[in-house]
């Protein structure tokens, strides 16, 4: 049975910072692009990192390049994604995803709920 | 590309056929989510017209020019449900579907 459990959300003040954790399993995860979407009320769905397989390539939406880090640990099955800086706009329930295959999500965790707030 | 439009409602009876549209799409790579409330997105349709496995026959997808579509045929209780497209990253406003 494929899991993607997410873990590290919380609430955190401006200017603050979280490291969430996506802990994969019952797939091969060492070979598959992962990412990270998150979701608002407001906004909906929106992509905010992937990394390649190996790790050797990240990429973020515009928003929030320079303050979030997403990386992986192949040997633990697990993504994470290290966001600094927060702002109120982050607030959001991240879920972790695998793209299997060019932006399309087939596997997807339960979500963790990220509040930004003073 | 921008984000995807989609109608903010949709609705119908049991027994018949909804269509669900997403303007905006500039590649073959189409996907299309549900969810129910409180649960992740699952992904219902990809590539346009494919389903994943153990994904009902009742959904289908089609797309012309720039318009991909959804359709549920024979609506059942527990199709109702948030629907979202999604094209190269970007996702669509999200649909949510009422089944009278």
């Amino acid at each position: 049975e494929v899991q993607l459990v997410e873990s590290g959300g919380g609430l955190v003040q401006p200017g603050g910072s979280l490291r969430l954790s996506c802990a994969a399993s019952g797939f091969t995860f060492s070979t598959s692009w992962m990412m990270w979407v998150r979701q608002t009320p407001g906004k909906g769905l929106e992509w905010v990192a992937h990394i390649t397989p190996d790790g050797s390539s990240t990429n973020y939406v515009d928003s929030v390049r320079g303050r979030f880090t997403v990386s992986r640990d192949n040997a633990k099955n697990s993504l994470f994604l290290q966001m600094n800086s927060l702002r109120a706009e982050d607030a959001a329930v991240y879920y972790c995803a695998r793209d299997f295959a060019y932006q399309t999500f087939d596997y997807w965790g339960q979500g963790t709920l990220v509040t930004v707030s003073s | 590309q921008s984000a995807l439009t989609q109608p903010p409602s949709a609705s119908g009876s049991p027994g018949q056929s909804v269509t669900i549209s997403c303007t905006g799409t500039s590649s073959d790579y189409v996907s299309w989510y549900q969810q129910h409330p409180g649960k992740a997105p699952k992904l219902m349709i990809y590539e346009v017209t494919k389903r994943p496995s153990g994904v009902p026959d009742r959904f289908s997808g089609s797309k012309s020019g720039n318009t991909a579509s959804l359709t549920i045929s024979g609506l059942q209780a527990e199709d109702e449900a948030d629907y979202y497209c999604g094209n190269n990253g970007v996702f669509g406003g999200g649909t949510k579907l009422t089944v009278l």
